[in-house]
């Protein structure tokens, strides 16, 4: 069965470089979650999508934004990026609500 | 909007049991249960709809008390594969919070 599909899986970038990051929901799945975890701590709900209109923000920069195309994928883009932004990023989608399927998830680091 | 989880970290041997509680200072439409390994991405446990609702499958349930705005993961004879993460999450719209985590290590 298709599953979430993220990347890159790894991604290495210096201060003040912008990154994307993708997401490839599973098909006929209606909500897209964007999540940034810390090492060691729990994951902080950055932005979520319906039917590819931004739905609601969490806890997301003003330097990051992120959008959802016509064929439902999902980008992250974040600009002037800080030592701090160094995260596991995760991409999950859902039906209604329902159970949250992950992708693997990409790794930035910030050097 | 965070759920509160308790206890933060627990310690069990092969064969106990364990009791995780996840607390809301919001009402509470539904709760999930996802354990998350470390590196790897949560993965879902059971979602709980109604007040009163209690699941389960294989070892692992939770019950959801919608009146006390709480849910809780019950681990019986736990098994070396149940180390990890544990959280509870809640959806209000479309924004889905995580709780603050319970880390579970069982050992031999």
């Amino acid at each position: 069965a298709a599953g979430v599909i993220q990347s890159p899986r790894h991604l290495i970038k210096e201060k003040r470089e912008t990154a994307t990051l993708k997401c490839y929901p599973i098909p006929r799945h209606d909500t897209v979650y964007w999540y940034q975890q810390g090492p060691g701590q729990d994951p902080q709900f950055l932005i979520s999508f319906y039917e590819k209109m931004q739905s609601d923000k969490g806890s997301i920069p003003d330097r990051f934004s992120a959008q959802q195309f016509s064929d439902y994928h999902s980008e992250l883009n974040m600009s002037s990026l800080e030592l701090g932004d160094s995260a596991l990023y995760f991409c999950a989608s859902t039906y209604y609500t329902g159970e949250l399927f992950f992708g693997e998830g990409s790794r930035l680091t910030v050097l | 909007q965070q759920p509160v989880q308790s206890p933060q970290a627990v310690i069990l041997r092969e064969g106990e049991d364990a009791v995780i509680n996840c607390s809301s200072s919001k009402a509470l439409y539904s709760v999930h249960w996802y354990r998350q390994k470390h590196g790897e991405a949560p993965v879902f446990l059971m979602i709980l709809l109604k007040g009163g609702e209690q699941k389960g499958h294989d070892k692992i349930s939770a019950s959801f008390n919608e009146k006390k705005q709480q849910s809780s993961l019950y681990l019986t004879a736990s098994q070396l594969s149940y180390s990890g993460t544990y959280f509870c999450g809640t959806a209000t719209g479309n924004q889905f919070y995580f709780g603050t985590g319970t880390s579970l290590t069982v050992i031999p």
